[in-house]
């Protein structure tokens, strides 16, 4: 079953500090992970888009891995400020015969960023 | 651009009353998705659709039905409500694939619609 696991499902740090973030998924074959932010009450936000070709990508502080032969990915986050709260979500795309596969999402790690 | 907007934002309804829940997306999208977002999962696709006059299931389609009558616009309807259904509503489009690789279209999700089923 194709399945999208994230940990730990939630985290608190201190401003300032760096975190990283983990996703597993099951999916195969693979199209590409997406990162999204979401911040509470609102709707999720892509931060990044990788391929299975792709080993790393950046946004701002985000940066974002994947490892296509262990399936797994992590975002990890530099210098985290308050606003850096927010769940974020690990979303995998499968890839059918060159149709678009329905998205599949992980439960979120809810991250608080203290001062 | 306003992006992907969503009516109404908040809605409480009794058991076994209907409702229609209101996307519009400015971003001339041909790809358009309803999902769902209860505690402790992660989004589940209700139902989506690829283009105008098209629909299609997703992973929990039971209960809901939808129309795309106009590029533009996506309604999610329920016909007779229950407390299942009680859940945070989401809408996203996305385009058919910059890039042209299939399947690598970014989803821009709207606001959100929190429905409440007593």
């Amino acid at each position: 079953k194709n399945q999208v696991e994230q940990s730990p499902q939630s985290l608190i740090i201190l401003e300032g500090k760096n975190c990283t973030l983990q996703c597993n998924y099951t999916v195969s074959p693979f199209s590409n992970l997406r990162w999204y932010k979401q911040d509470t009450g609102r709707g999720p936000v892509s931060l990044t888009i990788m391929t299975f070709s792709e080993n790393t990508k950046s946004n701002g502080r985000y940066t974002a891995t994947l490892d296509a032969d262990t399936k797994q990915s992590s975002l990890h986050i530099t210098a985290s400020q308050l606003s850096d709260s927010a769940s974020y979500i690990c979303v995998v795309s499968p890839y059918y015969g060159g149709s678009q596969g329905n998205l599949i999402f992980g439960k979120g790690t809810k991250l608080s960023v203290k001062p | 651009n306003a992006g992907v907007t969503q009516t109404p934002k908040f809605r409480v309804l009794k058991t076994g009353q209907s409702m229609t829940l209101l996307c519009a997306q400015d971003m001339n999208h041909e790809y358009m998705y309803w999902y769902r977002q209860d505690p402790g999962m992660g989004l589940r696709l209700i139902h989506y659709s690829v283009g105008e006059g098209t629909t299609a299931k997703g992973e929990v389609p039971d209960g809901y039905n939808v129309s795309r009558l106009k590029k533009q616009n996506f309604l999610l309807g329920l016909e007779s409500a229950a407390p299942s259904q009680t859940s945070v509503y989401f809408c996203a489009s996305s385009s058919i694939g910059t890039s042209g690789r299939v399947g690598y279209n970014e989803q821009f999700f709207g606001p959100g619609t929190r429905l409440t089923v007593l």
